[in-house]
């Protein structure tokens, strides 16, 4: 398996335009994570979702941030507008659930919205 | 609430030592600890994960062991390379959903 797979791998954009993230989880998974990493704040946890179904989004900082996951294969986060401080490194994860728990990152798309 | 921590925040050793990383973490009520490792500008490479039943996980020069009475975890790592250098973190899988992360080591190892 190709692991999970993250696009764009780096995004620069200017303050208040629309940032659409994508991730592709590993095939089988059925719990997805978006997390964020900063230096200040380490990895936050943003959004869960279980068999396509978002279960926890306390973590999302404000309604700027939006998540979907139409089907298995495919989730997005969405900042609109962005502001400066989205500045992050944007993971997403997979896991096969249940106890086990073992997770699957992504290799980052690294945002900076100037 | 579960709080990880890990000592120390960064390590530097020269070529071929042996060393303990440490993760400790508040509550044993976990299903999994799970250590990691990131390189620079990389997402978390999934190293080695121990069930709350299991007290170690061996992975090449890694071996990993878990005391949930104590609520510590170390990452052994045997023979160190300059390759090994990156960051190294623990995270407890409690139930449900969250995983809990710790800040991370970063690790240096000097050729």
């Amino acid at each position: 398996d190709a692991g999970v797979i993250q696009s764009p791998r780096h995004e620069v954009t200017e303050m208040g335009q629309e940032v659409t993230l994508r991730c592709k989880p590993i095939s089988g998974h059925n719990s997805l994570f978006w997390y964020r990493q900063t230096m200040m704040r380490g990895l936050e946890l943003l959004i869960y979702f279980n068999n396509n179904v978002p279960i926890d989004d306390s973590g999302m900082p404000e309604d700027r941030f939006s998540a979907k996951m139409p089907n298995a294969s495919f989730s997005t986060l969405k900042i609109q507008p962005s502001e400066p401080r989205d500045s992050a490194v944007y993971f997403c994860a997979s896991a096969s659930g249940g106890t086990t728990g073992e997770l699957f990152f992504g290799e980052g798309s690294r945002l900076t919205v100037l | 609430k579960q709080e990880v921590t890990q000592i120390p925040a960064a390590l530097s050793v020269p070529e071929g030592e042996n060393l303990v990383l440490n993760c400790s973490f508040t509550d044993s009520a976990i299903y999994n600890l799970q250590w990691f490792r990131q390189d620079p500008g990389k997402g978390l490479t999934s190293l080695l994960l121990i069930q709350s039943s299991q007290r170690e996980q061996t992975s090449g020069r890694l071996n990993a062991s878990l005391d949930k009475s104590s609520g510590r975890s170390t990452l052994y790592i045997a023979a160190s390379q300059p390759g090994d250098s990156a960051t190294y973190l623990c995270a407890v899988y409690p139930g449900g959903f969250k995983t809990i992360f710790g800040a991370g080591t970063r690790l240096f190892v000097k050729a």
